[in-house]
């Protein structure tokens, strides 16, 4: 099956610098790729996806990218705010519909 | 995107008994519901994906038979722990898939099991 590693396990950014999230997978069949954002005891909230025929995508502050080849895809939030801080998620889906989801990177921004 | 809710979104009971789970999609007919849990600062692991009209289909590792998922409608599935223990406290999420590749989030659920 699928596997999902995401790195770092913790980033602590001062306000206003850029944080920088990796993930790689597995499985060549996945072709769809969101991040998630959740905060303590809430839903996780989609930010930003991208699909395998793209290689990246911004939205604002937020931008993902993604290698097929080298199977790992990148979350980049530039000009951070402390409401930015939150544990992030990556996951990785096939066309089967499951989505494998990395171990989470707790983000902490400093004002 | 579709509305999820679950209930109760908090639930604490004893050991042994057995606590039912609700998820339901309020504006969106989900022939698929996908479980989850999550247990405190990790990831979130499928459990099983909820079919209506037919048996859920179990990832590996999970036990049918303490975790019965019902399918019952199109816009609801149960998820009932029974005889649960301390170590199934946890919580639990339910997601309905969107129309294309997004999922749709409930709230999730906390359990407690004394």
């Amino acid at each position: 099956g699928e596997n999902v590693e995401q790195h770092p396990s913790t980033l602590s950014v001062q306000e206003g610098d850029s944080a920088v999230i990796k993930c790689t997978y597995s499985d060549s069949a996945s072709n769809y790729f969101p991040w998630y954002k959740q905060e303590l005891g809430k839903r996780p909230q989609l930010i930003i996806d991208i699909r395998s025929n793209v290689g990246e995508k911004k939205d604002q502050r937020i931008a993902v990218t993604l290698n097929k080849t080298a199977k790992h895809f990148s979350l980049h939030i530039t000009e951070t705010q402390p409401e930015d801080s939150a544990v992030y998620f990556c996951a990785a889906r096939t066309n089967a519909g499951k989505s494998t989801f990395g171990d989470g990177t707790t983000l902490t921004v400093k004002p | 995107g579709a509305v999820v809710s679950q209930h109760p979104s908090r639930v604490i009971c004893k050991s042994g008994t057995s606590v039912k789970i609700e998820c339901r999609s309020l504006d969106f007919q989900a022939t698929t519901m996908f479980w989850y849990r999550q247990f405190p600062k990790k990831s979130l692991m499928l459990m099983a994906t909820s079919n209506e009209g037919s048996k859920a289909t179990y990832e590996q590792g999970v036990e049918k038979d303490k975790f019965l998922i019902n399918h019952a409608s199109l816009t609801l599935s149960t998820l009932t722990v029974t005889s649960a223990h301390p170590e199934d406290s946890s919580f639990y999420i339910c997601s309905v898939p969107g129309g294309t590749d997004t999922q749709y989030f409930g709230p999730g659920t906390r359990l407690t099991v004394l």
